[in-house]
């Protein structure tokens, strides 16, 4: 079945960096653009970062340009982020996401992982 | 930074019909997507491009769009629609995702 799994969340100081990664299984995964959503404790939904389905095309929310890039390898059937100088406000749980339309990345997100925290503190 | 405005929360009682709203300048121009979350679980897609739904979820899930504002409705609530519900659009360009804060749905 679909399905996306994300790993990689822990307890992290300030300033110190991580990355999560956000296996998908069940779908041609290189044909989807993908997101990464976070969600920070007793608040809503954030979107963070799309890249396309070729890697090629990436967009980043201001609250974390410059400090995260996502990325992907098809090979492996991936998705990424690598989330530098981290701050207490990026505690959150991060889920990654599907794209609803394929290649074009448009849509929706109609596929989510479970998500994994990320706690950052000192 | 683009904006979409919902209602902090909405009660209804078993069996009465919900409604949602989502305020946003570009919703005119840009399709809107709905999500139920309940409590310690991921998200879940109830609405795709302001009117249609997914498979797999009940008739009773319905959206429309009306110049800046789309609305989800609940028809016949059941205590299992107890959730947050979260709009969320595209800016202008059609590149930044973003989301609206959020509605509270209480079955009461």
């Amino acid at each position: 079945q679909v399905q996306l799994v994300e790993s990689g969340g822990g307890v992290v100081q300030p300033g110190r960096s991580l990355r999560l990664s956000c296996a998908a299984s069940g779908f041609t995964f290189s044909n989807y653009a993908m997101h990464w959503v976070r969600q920070a404790p007793g608040k809503g939904l954030e979107w963070v970062a799309v890249i396309s389905h070729d890697g090629v095309n990436k967009y980043y929310a201001d609250s974390v340009k410059g400090r995260f890039t996502i990325s992907r390898d098809n090979s492996k059937n991936t998705l990424y982020l690598q989330m530098n100088t981290l701050r207490s406000e990026d505690t959150a749980v991060y889920y990654c996401a599907r794209a609803q339309v394929e290649q074009t990345g448009s849509g929706g997100m109609d596929v989510w992982g479970q998500g994994t925290t990320v706690t950052v503190s000192s | 930074s683009y904006e979409l405005t919902q209602p902090p929360s909405v009660s209804v009682s078993p069996g009465q019909t919900a409604r949602i709203t989502c305020s946003g300048d570009a919703l005119p121009k840009q399709y809107a997507y709905w999500y139920q979350q309940k409590p310690g679980q991921a998200p879940l897609m109830v609405i795709y491009k302001d009117t249609e739904r997914p498979s797999g979820i009940p008739e009773r899930f319905s959206g429309s769009s009306s110049g800046t504002t789309v609305t989800l409705t609940i028809s016949g609530v059941q205590a299992e629609d107890e959730a947050d519900y979260y709009c969320q659009s595209t800016d202008s360009s059609a590149t930044y995702r973003v989301f609206g804060g959020g509605t509270k749905l209480t079955v009461l």
